[in-house]
């Protein structure tokens, strides 16, 4: 079974930039949730998709954007991108159920390490 | 304001020195507490959930306990294959239908052969 794949791995963008970056979650897995991964601030939560619905979102500002589309893949937009937008970002896919307030096992995949410069 | 507090920061031990990590949380109401193990340039993955004050989950050389105000994760006779950062996370109730979680900064361990 094939896990949570993130592409690009790696990416170095300039200071004004925008970027996009891609999840593909578990097959079967309808709930995909995006971190920001820093040393100092840890993991922090961006958004969460389901069924093409966000259905969370965390205290980012609108310069983070995500989208989910009809197979369940999603994208997340970084726009203006600043010096403090360096980080790696994990995409987490779940089996979670319509209507469900319950976390339950996240599967992440490796991240995209973004620079900005 | 819902926090996790995880300690110590760095943690080395010789194999087969077992010792605990702690996860300290403040929530007004817990709906689960996470247990990740993340390895260098790799996403985290999961260990344990826990949702009530006295249950108890083992995997392996770990055992994941809970009581109201934190959490212990036990490593027995730790391996340098146990090398990592431990993860923890909280959904509080404050949450509502909001299925954010909380994370720690995480406590990195270093097992030495």
């Amino acid at each position: 079974k094939a896990g949570v794949t993130q592409t690009p791995r790696y990416l170095i963008k300039t200071r004004g930039q925008q970027v996009t970056l891609s999840c593909s979650p578990i097959s079967g897995h309808r709930s995909v949730s995006w971190y920001q991964q820093t040393p100092g601030q840890g993991l922090q939560f961006l958004f969460e998709y389901f069924s093409e619905t966000q259905r969370n979102k965390g205290n980012f500002p609108g310069r983070f954007s995500g989208r989910q589309f009809s197979n369940s893949r999603s994208e997340m937009n970084v726009s203006t991108l600043e010096l403090g937008d360096s980080a790696l970002y994990l995409c987490a896919s779940s089996r979670e159920r319509q209507g469900s307030s319950m976390n339950t096992e996240a599967f992440f995949g490796q991240g995209t390490r973004l620079t900005v410069v | 304001e819902d926090q996790v507090t995880q300690s110590p920061e760095a943690l080395r031990l010789q194999e087969g020195e077992s010792s605990s990590l702690n996860c300290s949380y403040t929530v007004s109401g817990l709906r689960g507490l996470f247990w990740y193990r993340q390895d260098p340039g790799k996403g985290p993955e999961f260990l344990f959930t826990l949702y009530s004050a006295g249950e108890e989950k083992e995997k392996e050389r770990l055992k994941a306990t809970l009581t109201k105000k934190e959490s212990f994760l036990h490593i027995t006779a730790p391996k340098p294959e146990d090398s990592a950062t431990y993860l923890c996370a909280v959904q509080g109730v404050n949450a509502g239908n909001n299925r954010k979680l909380i994370w720690g900064l995480g406590t990195s361990l270093a097992v030495n052969p």
